[in-house]
C-alpha cells in the first residue's frame, strides 16, 4: 500500500458524459501527478500539481482538466467522454516538485460505453 | 520527439534464471531514468539512475545507466514467480518536469 488513495475504483459511463476522479496523496507529499494507461498508448503523463499550482503538463487533452485543493487532494475532470478515453487513470504523489520517487495509487478504471 | 524504447516486449523464463531488461532513450536535456515494476495495478518504484556507471542494487535486482550510449539495463537474478510483472522505465528531462515512459517489458517467471 503506497499511501495514495484514489476513488472510485471503477467507473462506467456513456460517451458525452463528464466524470471526476479523485486522488489523495500520501501524508506530507505536496506533488500530485495524473497518468493515463491504455492498452495501445501505454502509460502517459497527463499533468502535475505542486502545492496547489500546476507544475508540468504532458499529453493532456483539452477536454480534461485537473486541480489540486488546499488540503492537497486532487481531482481530474474528464468531459465529453469518448470511447477512446477508456483507460486506467493513475494518480501518484511525491514529496517535492521533482518527478523522482513517485508513489502510485491503485488507479481508477474508466470504461466509456 | 522524445523516445523511450524497452526491449524485449516480453519474455518467459523459469525460476532461478537471470533476466536482463533494456531501456534505450532519445531525449534532450536528460536528467534521470527511473525503473518501475507493475504487477496487477499501480507501478511501484524500483530505482532512480542519474549518473553513468554507478550500479544501483536492491536484493536480486540491479540496474545501471550508460549516458554515453543512452541506455539502461535492469537485471533480475535468481528469478522467482513473484517477479512476474511488467517492468517500466521512464526518463525525466531537466526542463519541464516531463516524464516519458517506455512501453514496458512483460516478464513471466514459470515455476
Amino acid at each position: 500500500d503506497s499511501g495514495v488513495t484514489q476513488t472510485p475504483k471503477h467507473l462506467i459511463t456513456a460517451t458525452g458524459q463528464r466524470v471526476t476522479l479523485r486522488c489523495s496523496p500520501r501524508s506530507g507529499d505536496l506533488s500530485v501527478y495524473w497518468y493515463q494507461q491504455s492498452l495501445d498508448q501505454g502509460l502517459q503523463f497527463l499533468i502535475q500539481y505542486y502545492n496547489g499550482e500546476e507544475r508540468a503538463k504532458g499529453n493532456i487533452l483539452e477536454r480534461f482538466s485537473a486541480q489540486q485543493f488546499p488540503d492537497l487532494h486532487s481531482e481530474l475532470n474528464l468531459s465529453s467522454l469518448e470511447l477512446g478515453d477508456s483507460a486506467l487513470y493513475f494518480c501518484a504523489s511525491s514529496v517535492s516538485a521533482g518527478l523522482e520517487t513517485q508513489y502510485f495509487g491503485p488507479g481508477t478504471r474508466l470504461l466509456v460505453l | 520527439e522524445d523516445k523511450v524504447v524497452q526491449s524485449p516486449l516480453s519474455l518467459v523464463v523459469h525460476e532461478g534464471d537471470t533476466v536482463t531488461l533494456n531501456c534505450s532513450y532519445e531525449v534532450t536535456n536528460f536528467r534521470s531514468l527511473l525503473w518501475y515494476k507493475q504487477e496487477k495495478k499501480a507501478p511501484t518504484f524500483l530505482f532512480m539512475l542519474t549518473s553513468s556507471g554507478i550500479e544501483k542494487k536492491s536484493g536480486r535486482l540491479s540496474s545501471i545507466l550508460d549516458k554515453k550510449e543512452l541506455f539502461s539495463i535492469l537485471n533480475i537474478t535468481a528469478t522467482q514467480t513473484g517477479d512476474s510483472a511488467i517492468y517500466l522505465c521512464a526518463v525525466i528531462k531537466a526542463a519541464g518536469n516531463k516524464l516519458t515512459f517506455g512501453g514496458g517489458t512483460r516478464v513471466l517467471v514459470k515455476p
